[in-house]
């Protein structure tokens, strides 16, 4: 069963503007990661952020976590073109799991 | 470079006609999973191997085969596929499981 949900379904933003995008789950966890997929393609591994984090920065990506919650964020800081894509979170439910649980995903289309 | 490779990136089959897809890695993990992503859906895990154990998941139906005949190897059987079973077949390896996962291409399957 899904874990966890996003929203929104689906992004569009100008070129340059910051898109935020959010993964709610049920379950207590371990860790909670983002990925991307572009059309057609395999999943891309973008960030992890640990039950213990409350936040975690990667170029122009900033995830926070809210374990009282149970939610996150992706914030995609100054939006290209190349970063239209698929984004989909990601947790690991327990410690040694051994499995993710992927999120529905945030559809982000970025107009030039 | 260190990856993740699938082939054929895309399968086109007959109703009922068995078929395999390959999965290989260069990175010496020791977890390898299989998921299912239908259109515009999150991927769907439906089973993995840690080293040569196998881990099925309670929902995969049974149509769906594994074998991991090495490290480096794992492929996915369909024994009789059906319509539904078109879609985006993803594998993916982790070191240890739980952590960040390192996808493959897919391989994206037809059913005539």
């Amino acid at each position: 069963s899904q874990q966890g949900e996003e929203d929104p379904q689906a992004l569009s933003i100008q070129e340059g503007e910051n898109a935020t995008m959010n993964c709610s789950y049920k379950t207590s966890i371990n860790n909670l990661q983002w990925y991307r997929q572009n059309s057609g393609r395999g999943l891309v591994h973008l960030i992890l952020i640990r039950s213990n984090e409350r936040e975690k920065h990667s170029g122009r990506l900033r995830v926070t976590l809210d374990t009282s919650k149970k939610s996150s964020s992706l914030l995609i800081t100054a939006s290209r073109a190349a970063d239209t894509a698929s984004y989909f979170c990601a947790t690991e439910r327990n410690f040694g799991n051994e499995k993710l649980t992927f999120g529905t995903g945030t559809r982000l289309t970025i107009i030039p | 470079d260190a990856m993740v490779i699938q082939n054929p990136r895309y399968q086109v089959t007959q109703f009922g006609k068995p078929v395999t897809l390959s999965c290989s890695q260069t990175l010496n993990h020791n977890v390898m999973y299989w998921y299912q992503q239908k259109s515009s859906q999150a991927p769907k895990l439906l089973f993995h191997y840690y080293d040569k154990d196998f881990n099925n998941e309670a929902d995969t139906p049974d149509n769906f085969q594994s074998r991991r005949p090495n490290t480096s190897f794992c492929f996915l059987d369909i024994r009789s596929p059906g319509l539904g079973d078109a879609a985006m077949y993803l594998c993916a390896t982790s070191p240890y499981g739980g952590e960040t996962q390192y996808f493959g291409p897919g391989t994206r399957l037809l059913v005539l």
